[in-house]
């Protein structure tokens, strides 16, 4: 399978400080997302982006598929940002290969 | 249009037990995903729909096993449960599994 890894693994950060999450895959892919999930568990879709470069709001991504890596930047950071990004991976097997996440914590 | 739904949402069961989740994709997508999520092992695939097939299928023993309906509904189902199965269960569904994946709210299992 793929190997998908994420770093740091942990990160505070003072409010209003920007961020770079970083995303490293083993192979070629078709498919990467990255996600939020939220202190109950559900994954919120974040950026669909197997390649190229993607932005909404404070949040923006870039995938350079031809190097295997994707990075998730996180600007003017809030409260609310704090939880775990992960980033996920697929190519032609049907399955989401998951990264073991970024846990982040935004202090006021 | 609606999301990915998954009940039950929590679950309290009895070692040796077995236990059904279940999970109604977006309209129109045909591939549904599962997924374990514990604290020790993170997010591991279970195993992929798509039309009714089963496409593919992750490392886990025969326990667990699944299904999806024509009306591209899915279950999961785990037998003789054990301690080491209480986890977050999550389905996702999507086009195609190359395409954007949607996630549910998930299904928090516990093996007592």
């Amino acid at each position: 399978g793929i190997q998908v890894e994420q770093s740091p693994p942990d990160l505070i950060l003072q409010e209003g400080a920007n961020s770079t999450l970083r995303c490293n895959f083993s192979d070629s892919v078709n498919n990467l997302q990255w996600f939020h999930q939220n202190p109950w568990g559900q994954l919120i879709n974040l950026f669909y982006i197997p390649s190229g470069t993607k932005q909404n709001g404070r949040l923006s991504a870039t995938t350079v598929a031809t190097e295997r890596y994707s990075l998730l930047y996180i600007s003017s950071s809030q409260t609310t940002d704090s939880g775990v990004y992960f980033c996920a991976v697929g190519n032609t097997g049907n399955q989401f290969y998951f990264g073991t996440g970024t846990s982040l914590t935004v202090i006021p | 249009k609606a999301g990915v739904t998954q009940t039950p949402r929590y679950l309290i069961k009895t070692r040796g037990q077995q236990v059904t989740l279940s999970c109604s994709p977006i309209s129109g997508h045909r591939s549904v995903s599962w997924y374990q999520q514990t604290p020790g092992q993170g997010l591991q695939f279970l195993f992929e729909y798509f039309s009714e097939t089963q496409r593919n299928k992750g490392n886990f023993p025969g326990r667990f096993s699944g299904r999806q309906f024509s009306n591209s509904r899915s279950e999961m189902n785990v037998s003789t449960l054990e301690l080491g199965d209480s986890a977050l269960y999550l389905c996702a569904s999507s086009l195609d599994a190359r395409y954007e994946q949607y996630f549910g709210p998930g299904t928090r299992l516990t093996v007592t």
